[in-house]
């Protein structure tokens, strides 16, 4: 079964901790994707990546890292500089990262601050 | 820049009738235009895409949309609505670098 997994699919921390979130997709997709999704803001992009070892920073970066050491794997660290990190993230990735590439999303990670 | 703009906040529908979700867009040169519907705590699955060619677009569970470049739109519509198609719907254009809607949730009447 091709597709993207994202885990855990809840997870909770305590305010001023980072934590981890773990995106694998077996697709062999070059490009993938980290959105933040609030209600009523639709999706807004964190972080992307083209190829591995290399990746850019979205609109509402700050607060958060990643890494690119492998092409399935994309996590997203949400560190303690984020000031409101409670949020459901998406996970997405596409053959490439072309104006013309479908995105294909992951079931999600809602991260509860505590 | 690109932009997509989703004027509906919430519908709601009754189950039988006909569906109708305004899409607007912003966009430079020709658009890649995509729908997705997300389930509640689930992600988004792909509907359908424009690229080029046909501006009526057919897609997965009976949707269609139709691509009217004089009006910069792409609304989703369905004929006949079922209780499972309530779900929140994202219209995005662009694909490296897309941009989302701020989505319309439907909701279905019995």
């Amino acid at each position: 079964d091709g597709g993207i997994t994202q885990s855990p699919k809840y997870l909770f921390r305590k305010e001023g901790q980072n934590v981890t979130l773990s995106c694998e997709q077996n697709l062999n997709h070059d490009a993938m994707y980290w959105y933040r999704q609030d209600p009523g803001q639709g999706l807004r992009l964190i972080y992307y990546s083209q190829i591995v070892n290399d990746f850019q920073k979205g609109d509402i970066a700050e607060g958060y890292s990643v890494s690119r050491e492998k092409k399935e794997s994309f996590p997203l660290t949400v560190t303690s500089a984020q000031k409101n990190p409670t949020a459901f993230y998406l996970c997405a990735s596409s053959p490439r990262s072309g104006s013309s590439d479908t995105q294909y999303f992951g079931p999600g990670t809602r991260l509860t601050v505590l | 820049a690109q932009s997509v703009t989703q004027p509906d906040i919430h519908i709601t529908v009754s189950e039988g009738a006909s569906l109708e979700l305004r899409c607007n867009y912003s966009y430079g040169a020709t658009p890649y235009l995509f729908w997705y519907v997300q389930s509640p705590g689930q992600g988004l699955q792909l509907l359908l895409k424009y690229f080029s060619g046909d501006t009526l677009v057919q897609g997965i569970k009976g949707f269609e949309a139709e691509f009217k470049r004089s009006q910069s739109s792409f609304n989703l519509r369905k004929p006949s609505v079922h209780w499972s198609d309530a779900a929140e719907y994202f219209c995005a254009v662009g694909g490296g670098d897309m941009r989302f809607g701020a989505g319309t949730r439907l909701t279905v009447k019995p």
